[in-house]
Order: structure tokens, then sequence, then C-alpha cells
């Protein structure tokens, strides 16, 4: 069956360090990946796409991988701040399918 | 310029009544989603809308659920014989609806609680 898992419910990160998160797939073919940022009672705010032909996708402090042999992608926030607190969602659509499919989350918080 | 923006933002309701929730998405966009946000879960695809046409209806949960969407714009969800087990928050998105790779906008949700 068709699965989208993110490594952990929570983590915690001291502030100033690299935040990594992971997002696991199984029996998806994904043309791309999305990393969604959600704060508390708001809707997913989009942060990066990686398409399945590229490695690495950088922005600000943000950089997300894509292995496609793994079937793994990796967001990483570094110098984390408190305000990055929040929960991540990975969404994946497959080749010809319109459908997104999002993971369950990670609810991250940046300890000060 | 405006989000998307849905409401009622909470609706609470008896077990058995039907319930209507509204999207109103980014003027222009073509694209429209509903989604499914149950308490510690991940996002549940509903529907989804190209223009006034829903090419992909297959997340319904059952045939109490339907959506539709009129003037290429506003969309309204329908949940008949409310039960509890469809407490949730009800998300909607847009996208422009150009490219299957185009960011989805999200709205703030509608939190329905069924007693």
């Amino acid at each position: 069956s068709q699965k989208i898992e993110q490594n952990s419910e929570a983590l915690n990160i001291q502030e100033g360090k690299t935040a990594t998160l992971t997002c696991n797939y199984t029996n998806y073919s994904p043309a791309y990946l999305q990393w969604y940022r959600q704060d508390p009672g708001r809707g997913p705010v989009f942060l990066l796409l990686i398409r399945e032909n590229e490695k690495e996708k950088r922005k600000e402090r943000l950089k997300v991988t894509f292995d496609t042999t793994l079937k793994q992608s990796l967001f990483h926030i570094t110098a984390s701040q408190p305000a990055d607190s929040a929960t991540y969602l990975c969404a994946l659509e497959n080749f010809g399918n319109e459908k997104l499919t999002f993971g369950t989350g990670t609810r991250l918080t940046i300890i000060p | 310029g405006a989000g998307v923006s849905q409401s009622p933002s909470n609706k609470v309701t008896e077990k058995g009544k039907d319930v209507e929730l509204r999207c109103d998405p980014i003027s222009g966009h073509t694209a429209l989603y509903w989604y499914r946000q149950s308490l510690g879960q991940g996002l549940e695809f509903l529907i989804y809308f190209q223009g006034n046409s829903a090419p992909d209806k297959s997340g319904l949960p059952s045939d109490r659920f339907s959506a539709e969407r009129t003037g290429g714009s506003v969309s309204t969800l329908t949940i008949q014989r409310t039960q509890q087990e469809d407490s949730a928050v009800y998300l909607c998105a847009s996208s422009p609806g150009e490219d299957s790779t185009d960011t989805q906008y999200f709205g703030p949700g509608t939190r329905l609680t069924v007693l």
C-alpha cells in the first residue's frame, strides 16, 4: 500500500542548531515533492518544491534534498529560530495525477 | 491581495443535520481542492475541481459528502446527515491551475464539530 511517513511526530531542537526533518514514501513514483509549514489554527503554507530529477533545492535558511533511490526527502532549517516552531508537512504527487498526498507532519519546536 | 477565505470558521452541529462549508478561492485560480484534517492526522484529499468540473472525486469518504463549484469560483462542500466521525478541520486550497506543479494556497479552514 502507499505510505508517506515523516520521521517523528515531534522534534525539539536548540536554537541556532540545524533541524532536519525526514519524509519517506513507499509505492509512489512522485513527479515532485513539496514541503509546507502549518501553524496552529491555520492552513498550510507552501515552502519549497523539488522535482524528481533535482537533488537539492535551497531557499534562504531552508534546504530540501530528494533521493528517489532511497525514496526519501530531507528538509533542513539552518540557524534555527524559535519562530521556526511549527508543524512541517511533506506532500507528493505521482506522475500524471493532480492529487497531492500529504504526510502526517512533524511538529518542530525550537528551544531558546 | 486577498487569499483563500472559508466560512464559517467554526461550525457546531448535531448528529444527523446537514452542513454546508464555503470556500472563496483566490481570484483567477482555476484549480480548487478540498481536504480534511482530523486531530493528529495529515491532510486527507477529498475532491479537486478544475474550473467547474471535478475530475477527481476519489477522496470523498461516502455519498453523504458532495461538492460543487459554480462560475469557476466559489465552492461549497455539503455533508448530509453528519456523523461524529465527520468532526475535523476542512481545508480548501486553490492554485492557478496552469501547471500541475502550481503551489496550492490554503484557506484557514472550517472547524466542524458534530455533537
